[in-house]
């Protein structure tokens, strides 16, 4: 059974900081990975997908990087402001039109 | 183009009532699915339908039924609600890249 696994569960930075956060998965049969952001009482942002075949996305001062073959994916924030306090989702597909498994989120502080 | 939609944004029951929550998609997407969202559980699949007429069952299925009659619709419905039932709700639709979520709907019940 596929799990997702996200440490750590909760992160406080300054502003500026750069910052990893880090996503695992035991089933490298995997389709895709997506990060999501998810704000208070919001949905959920799709930020950047990783098709199985790559190795990294980026999109501005986000950076996302998958290892299938140890069950690794890390989002890398760069600079960050404190409009990125947010909790961050990763999730993966198991099939091009399966079902995402998620992890259960880092809660991201950016204190100014 | 609207992307996925969902009503209502919040609801409250009484034990025992039942309800539809409504998802729309106007990607013509074929593959759409339910999640809920619970505190330190993360999001878990309800239900999910691959094309119209055709549905199945996720990690979390009980208390729940879904149809799926056309293309565009995916509602969740809820046949006699319990306090269990008490989260938020996300409908999702995907193409063959990715998925895009609808903005959700708070449930509690009393």
């Amino acid at each position: 059974k596929q799990e997702v696994t996200q440490i750590p569960a909760a992160l406080s930075v300054p502003e500026g900081e750069n910052l990893v956060l880090n996503c695992s998965f035991t089933d490298s049969a995997i389709y895709n990975l997506q990060w999501f952001r998810q704000d208070p009482g919001k949905g959920l942002t799709s930020l950047l997908l990783i098709q199985s075949s790559q190795r990294e996305q980026t999109s501005g001062r986000l950076n996302a990087s998958l290892d299938k073959s140890s069950g690794r994916s890390t989002l890398y924030i760069a600079a960050s402001q404190p409009g990125d306090s947010a909790t961050y989702l990763c999730a993966v597909l198991r099939g091009s039109q399966g079902n995402l498994i998620f992890g259960k989120g880092t809660k991201l502080s950016v204190k100014p | 183009n609207a992307g996925v939609t969902q009503t209502p944004k919040f609801q409250v029951l009484k034990t025992g009532q039942s309800m539809t929550l409504q998802c729309a998609q106007d990607m013509n997407h074929e593959y759409m699915s339910w999640y809920r969202q619970d505190p330190g559980m993360g999001l878990r699949l309800i239900h999910y339908s691959v094309g119209a007429g055709i549905t199945d069952q996720g990690e979390v299925p009980n208390g729940y039924n879904v149809s799926r009659s056309t293309t565009e619709d995916f509602p969740l419905r809820l046949l006699s609600a319990a306090p269990s039932q008490t989260s938020v709700y996300f409908c999702a639709s995907t193409d063959i890249y990715e998925q895009y979520f609808g903005p959700g709907t708070r449930l509690t019940v009393t």
